[in-house]
């Protein structure tokens, strides 16, 4: 079947500008997660939904960046007055459950901040 | 503070070799260790995981080796094919942490003909 897919792959915009980028999730996944990964570096956690509950915020860098989740599946994450530093490859994963399932990644947006 | 590293950022070996990928962890309450793949341009696929009620599991080809006495994780690839070549991580469930976890930076291991 499907697996997870992200739009845009690759974004360029212009410092100060918001951009939003799209997760659709494997159908039936009811776990979906956003991470950031810098150039050479690990993937950094930035935030988790699971069904109706509240989403866990807690790795997002600063109040530019906000996710939602709608209908519990389709989700976008929105970086507002984008910085140079946003530049990353942001990648999202989905799981059956909210329990230590494998986590199914996308292929990521690579983002660019001129 | 508490993270997941690796020994080697980088590993280059011969087409049918065995290759051997090590992770440090900190974390001593983490309960669940994966390894992911991930080529260039693609999103990180998973490889295998490893509950910390097991020392070792087996798939097809590979391996991981978990020693919780010294808080280090391996990943064995048997007969290493040139599709082989990809960055490497390793990740943990950050402290018992249901669905967050952390990851290693990677190595970049490479599959000479």
């Amino acid at each position: 079947g499907a697996g997870v897919s992200q739009s845009p792959s690759n974004k360029v915009t212009e410092k100060g500008k918001d951009v939003e980028l799209r997760c659709d999730p494997i159908s039936g996944h009811t776990a979906l997660y956003w991470y950031r990964q810098s150039l050479g570096q690990g993937l950094e956690f930035l935030i988790y939904f699971q069904g109706n509950s509240a989403p866990d915020k807690s790795g997002l860098p600063s109040d530019r960046f906000s996710a939602e989740r709608t209908g519990g599946s389709v989700s976008t994450l929105t970086i507002q007055r984008t910085q140079q530093e946003d530049s990353a490859v942001y990648l999202c994963a989905s799981s059956p459950t909210v329990s230590t399932d494998t986590q199914y990644f996308g292929p990521g947006t690579r983002l660019t901040v001129l | 503070g508490e993270s997941v590293g690796l020994h080697l950022p980088t590993l280059s070996v011969q087409e049918g070799d065995n290759s051997i990928i090590n992770c440090a962890y900190s974390n001593s309450a983490s309960d669940y260790f994966i390894w992911y793949k991930q080529e260039s341009g693609k999103g990180p696929q998973f490889i295998i995981d490893i509950r910390s009620n097991m020392d070792k599991r087996q798939g097809q080809r590979v391996t991981v080796l978990l020693n919780k006495t010294v808080k280090h994780l391996s990943l064995q690839i048997a007969a290493t094919q040139p599709g082989d070549s990809a960055v490497y991580f390793c990740a943990e469930n950050s402290g018992g942490s249901n669905y967050k976890l952390t990851f290693g930076k990677g190595t970049l291991l490479t599959v000479n003909p």
